[in-house]
């Protein structure tokens, strides 16, 4: 049984294009993380939600937005996709974000690429 | 602020060859969790181990063990004959203070690991 989904796997669009990311937690974790994965490998937080609850915003551009229409799904939509957008996006949940001990588990990823 | 440092960009060995990957860590909190994730080439982030900072015995699991020095500030990991499959990017996290502004892990660059047959 696949723990953290994402989909779709691979996404190729074009600058200026809208596109979504969706993800999914089977887990029962209350809380939800997208990260982003450089062309460096560098890995850095972009978002964490609480169940459905938005805790952790880091210097995203507005045309980064998530949504969580409940605690197992945070998706990730960007608006205007620009060339430096072009990235891995890996969702990630843990049990509870208070609680600093507990695993985030990942997604496989979502490798996005902007022409 | 905090900061995972991995000095090894890249490491090759040879097949069964020991290989240990650096990591050294800044935190101002007293009580902080350490992680190591595997990203193999299919790309995926798989955890491999966590510790607590109370906690300085050093853990083994088969082929793996992680060397926690909190006067040093590293936790760094060993893999004992290596084989090819342990070829992946190794990543060493802590996990940052919690509260209203939630948990987070920030990540250190990443060791790539190849082994060679």
């Amino acid at each position: 049984d696949t723990a953290v989904s994402q989909t779709p796997k691979y996404l190729v669009t074009q600058m200026g294009n809208d596109k979504s990311i969706k993800c999914e937690q089977n887990l029962g974790h209350d809380t939800m993380y997208w990260y982003k994965q450089d062309s460096k490998k560098f890995l850095k937080i972009m978002f964490s939600y609480n169940n459905k609850e938005l805790i952790i915003n880091e210097t995203v551009p507005n045309r980064f937005s998530p949504k969580s229409p409940d605690k197992a799904h945070l998706n990730l939509h960007i608006n205007s996709l620009e060339l430096g957008d072009s990235a891995v996006y890996f969702c990630a949940s843990s049990q509870d974000f208070r609680v600093r001990q507990e695993t985030q588990y990942f997604g496989p990823g979502t490798r996005l690429l902007v022409l | 602020a905090q900061k995972v440092t991995q000095a090894q960009t890249e490491i090759s060995v040879v097949e069964k060859e020991d290989v240990t990957l650096d990591c050294v860590y800044e935190t101002r909190d007293t009580t902080y969790y350490l992680f190591w994730y595997k990203q193999p080439p299919s790309g995926e982030l798989v955890f491999l181990i966590r510790r607590n900072s109370f906690d300085e015995q050093n853990e083994i699991s088969g082929r793996y063990s992680w060397n926690f020095q909190k006067s040093t500030s590293s936790f760094n990991f060993t893999i004992t004959a290596s084989q090819v499959v342990d070829s992946a990017v190794y990543f060493c996290a802590l996990s940052e203070v919690g509260g209203t502004s939630g948990s987070r892990l920030t990540f250190g660059e990443g060791t790539q690991l190849t082994v060679n047959p």
